[in-house]
């Protein structure tokens, strides 16, 4: 596609259950990255991607939240035993970095609203 | 650690008048500023972005600036169209071998345009 991709767009679940989310980065881009947007927040780095190299999993809130990233495309972000306080929208950005620290501008996906009643 | 503190966090300007948003960083590293546009519901759109190597940056009616020794950049906005109105975030990202290129956000701007 054109642009970053994720699904689902909105995801309404009770609290202690498990989610997916799947972002389909923009063809050619090596670096992924997820980030969380609380309401009227600004955006927290959860989990990076870049080609075969280990992923940087510095953000991730607590052991709850995992992330994979295979054949260098598509990436999951799961949330284990969902909790109230992981109501946000998860957006994924994209990027064509070749090596890390190229700082090439990140592109996002229009991201998942997560609901946890 | 890394932060970025963003001001104002609202704005009302008249359209036509100028507005200018301002972020401060504290990681010294960093030399890379972006600035995004998010519209309600919708998702963030990079509208300009700086490097370290330059001072400034324009791109039609946006213009971004940079000072490195105060380490602060600021985000103009000349004759301010009601399309203008959105929320804006600016960002900063270090290089290096131990950087992922990650975005430490600032906490965004709710600019109104009034007609």
């Amino acid at each position: 596609g054109a642009g970053v991709s994720q699904s689902p767009s909105n995801k309404v679940t009770e609290k202690g259950k498990d989610v997916e989310l799947r972002c389909d980065p923009i063809s050619g881009h090596t670096a992924l990255y997820w980030y969380r947007q609380s309401l009227g927040q600004g955006l927290e780095f959860l989990i990076y991607f870049q080609g075969n190299s280990a992923p940087d999993k510095s953000g991730l809130p607590s052991d709850r939240f995992s992330a994979e990233r295979t054949g260098g495309s598509v990436s999951t972000l799961t949330i284990q035993r969902t909790q109230q306080e992981d109501s946000a929208v998860y957006l994924c950005a994209s990027s064509s970095s070749s090596f890390v620290g190229s700082n090439q501008p990140q592109h996002f996906g229009d991201g998942t609203r997560l609901s946890i009643l | 650690g890394e932060n970025v503190e963003q001001h104002p966090s609202t704005l009302s300007v008249q359209e036509g008048d100028s507005a200018v948003i301002k972020c401060t960083y504290s990681d010294s590293a960093s030399n890379y500023f972006p600035w995004y546009k998010q519209e309600l519901g919708k998702r963030p759109q990079l509208i300009i972005d700086i490097r370290s190597n330059v001072g400034e940056k324009k791109d039609q009616r946006i213009a971004v600036t940079l000072n490195k020794t105060a380490k602060h950049f600021s985000l103009h906005i000349t004759e301010t169209q009601p399309e203008d109105s959105a929320v804006y975030f600016c960002a900063a990202s270090r290089p290096g071998s131990s950087n992922t290129g990650k975005l430490i956000f600032g906490q965004g701007t709710t600019l109104q345009v009034k007609p």
